[in-house]
């Protein structure tokens, strides 16, 4: 089993539409969850850190299920400029608090 | 102007030619990584550097090495560079202390083994 898995998608997700993905990760003592972003040929780019307690930024919430050990990504409206792939990623310290890193999952919004 | 950048950002070369990317940082970050992506496979770390005198080897370090020359730069090299090494490869850095260490990427690196 891979420490960090996603579901590949695509999902494919008509414009204004609620689109939710999950993260799930293996090791119980992970202690730090983020969301990333990645357009096509770019480079990943933070979109949230995960807290225990949930959190939004705007059309997006991000929520942590420790007892069911994954993350999850919500995108409320979602808009044309939505379509990337989404990294999730994971550390603790027995990894040194390197990031491991979900494959991703691919989200195309449709007009 | 970007906090991490890489040159160069695209490279063709030939089997057997030894390559250098470069990585340079303005974030202040102690911590340096090397990631190679390839379609379908995600992100695998190649190395990374807790500082200048810390070189710690990753998932995929075969076939590559590398080099922190300062605390703002980390390069990578391919001794010997073979098609299977065609890739995107990104360089990445974070803080070294705290509890969060996300980390912030570069433009990334385009390479092709011919």
């Amino acid at each position: 089993r891979k420490e960090v898995e996603q579901d590949p998608g695509p999902f494919n997700v008509p414009e204004g539409a609620t689109v939710a993905f999950n993260c799930t990760y293996s090791n119980s003592a992970s202690q730090s969850f983020f969301w990333y972003r990645q357009d096509c040929r770019k480079e990943p780019k933070l979109l949230m850190s995960v807290y225990s307690s949930g959190n939004e930024d705007g059309r997006f919430t991000a929520q942590l299920n420790r007892a069911s050990q994954y993350i999850s990504l919500l995108i409320r409206d979602s808009k044309l400029s939505d379509s990337a792939t989404y990294l999730c990623a994971v550390n603790w310290k027995g990894s040194n608090y390197q990031l491991i890193w979900g494959a991703g999952t691919k989200l195309i919004i449709k007009p | 102007d970007a906090d991490v950048t890489q040159t160069p950002r695209n490279r063709i070369t030939k089997t057997g030619k030894r390559i250098m990317l470069e990585c340079s940082q303005t974030k202040g970050h102690d911590r340096m990584y090397w990631y190679r992506q390839d379609p379908g496979l995600g992100l695998r770390l190649i190395y990374y550097s807790f500082d200048v005198k810390d070189i710690n080897k990753g998932e995929i370090s075969d076939g590559y090495s590398v080099s922190r020359q300062a605390q703002a730069k980390f390069s990578l090299s391919l001794e010997s560079a073979i098609p299977n090494q065609t890739a995107l490869y990104f360089c990445a850095t974070s803080v070294g202390t705290g509890n969060s260490y996300e980390q912030y990427f570069g433009p990334g690196t385009r390479l092709t083994v011919t």
